[in-house]
């Protein structure tokens, strides 16, 4: 079945730092990928999305390229703020059928000033 | 504006009684889904709804009863069966349609209930 792997965390980062949070996928076809955030005691919000193969999905300065051949979809920001610390969720549907998601376990992001 | 609506925020029950989960949206879209999240943990399907009157459960499903009378509607309740109903219940939509159309929208999601079963 469709199944979504992220980084453990959380991961800690100093204000203005490049961030990273890794996200691979296993699935048949052609999913469509995305992120979604949580901050805290909120439900999520859509970050971005990407629908095809060689897609780049952006927004609020976080990007992610949809990788085929890697099976990736690693979220990036070039520099992160405090205000960027919550809890980002990589998540999958299903190229047929009904679109349910499959999301990753999250990754904590903490950013110190 | 459009949106989702979850009511209460926050909600508390004594063991063995039933709890009903308030989910109401006016986005016009016709799926509705309910999931799960428990501390540290991703995001697990209760049940979901491709259009009114249907409802098909998710991965974990036991203990827990929906309905779909209303486009906008689809409360959760967490039946005394549920083992360990302790948790924090999200409600989703998207404008997706049954035969899968318009399947890469995403989903849109409430700002969550936290239930507390003591």
């Amino acid at each position: 079945g469709n199944s979504v792997t992220q980084m453990e965390g959380p991961v800690t980062l100093s204000e203005e730092a490049f961030l990273t949070i890794n996200c691979t996928y296993t699935a048949t076809g052609y999913p469509s990928l995305f992120w979604y955030v949580q901050y805290p005691g909120e439900g999520l919000q859509l970050l971005l999305k990407a629908t095809k193969a060689d897609d780049k999905g952006s927004n609020k300065g976080f990007e992610a390229t949809y990788r085929k051949e890697t099976t990736s979809f690693h979220l990036e920001k070039g520099s992160v703020q405090v205000s960027d610390s919550a809890v980002y969720f990589c998540a999958l549907s299903g190229s047929t059928g009904f679109q349910k998601l499959v999301f990753g376990t999250g990754t904590r992001l903490l950013v110190s000033p | 504006d459009g949106g989702i609506t979850q009511s209460p925020k926050y909600l508390f029950r004594k063991e063995g009684q039933n709890v009903t989960l308030s989910c109401e949206q006016n986005l016009n879209h016709d799926a509705m889904y309910w999931y799960r999240q428990d501390p540290g943990q991703g995001l697990r399907l209760i049940y979901y709804s491709q259009i009114v009157n249907d409802f098909q459960k998710g991965d974990i499903a036991e203990g827990y009863s929906v309905s779909r009378e209303k486009k906008e509607s689809f409360p959760l309740t967490v039946t005394s069966a549920q083992k360990n109903p302790t948790a924090f219940y999200l409600c989703a939509s998207s404008p997706d349609k049954p035969r899968g159309l318009l399947r890469q929208s995403g989903q849109y999601f409430g700002p969550g209930t936290r239930l507390t079963v003591t």
